[in-house]
């Protein structure tokens, strides 16, 4: 499996954004990059996903380097809630496993 | 009910005792999956079902059990266990054969004391 590489905690002001970075050198053409969050006591949940061109939903935005080997996960204004483990994978093709990581542990300041 | 549940959410059991943990998903998902979340570790996938036939299994011990009758029920039957094996257990689904890797739905996970 492809792995990344994520700081492993990161520390936030309640509504301002947050940039949380990955890095995956070794992707391969057919690798999606998936973000998963996991809040306290939770399980993880789905966040956002993407291949080659940025993507926004209710949630974050992904933004994917050019070469794809990094990309970076967008909160545009954290709130408490955010407060998470958050993973970045890479998945794609017939690979229908995820490989989780120890994420970055975002912390948000009120 | 929508999503993925587990039940049940905690359980406490001795290392002689059987129990088992079921997930259901209302996604109509055709793969089902168990992980192990130990303290201060990353999730581990145990096992992986889809279409109802088992296509994974991580190297688990043998007192770990799964079966999956249909696609929307997983369980896992636990015996004779080890205080090593407390820890939180989650299920998810996902609809497989996807080119873009399949997106997990996790439940909220079976916080497991092994004593």
């Amino acid at each position: 499996d492809a792995k990344t590489t994520q700081p492993n905690s990161m520390e936030s002001n309640e509504e301002e954004p947050v940039h949380l970075p990955c890095n995956h050198s070794t992707i391969s053409g057919t690798d999606y990059i998936h973000w998963y969050r996991q809040l306290p006591s939770q399980g993880p949940e789905y966040v956002i996903h993407g291949l080659t061109s940025n993507v926004n939903n209710r949630m974050a935005s992904l933004a994917i380097a050019e070469d794809r080997k990094s990309s970076t996960l967008i909160l545009h204004r954290a709130t408490l809630r955010d407060a998470a483990v958050y993973y970045c994978i890479l998945s794609g093709g017939s690979n229908y496993k995820l490989t989780f990581g120890k994420g970055t542990l975002l912390t948000v300041n009120p | 009910e929508t999503g993925v549940t587990q039940t049940p959410r905690h359980l406490v059991m001795g290392m002689t005792n059987k129990k088992s943990l079921k997930c259901e998903q209302h996604l109509g998902h055709n793969a089902m999956y168990w992980y192990k979340q130990s303290a201060k570790k990353p999730l581990e996938l145990m096992f992986v079902y889809s279409l109802e036939e088992r296509v994974e299994n991580n190297s688990v011990p043998s007192r770990f059990s799964p079966e999956c009758p249909n696609s929307s029920h997983l369980f896992l039957h636990l015996h004779t266990l080890q205080p090593e094996d407390s820890a939180l257990y989650l299920c998810a689904s996902s609809q497989a054969g996807t080119t873009s890797g399949d997106t997990q739905y996790f439940g909220p996970g079976t916080r497991l004391t092994v004593l």
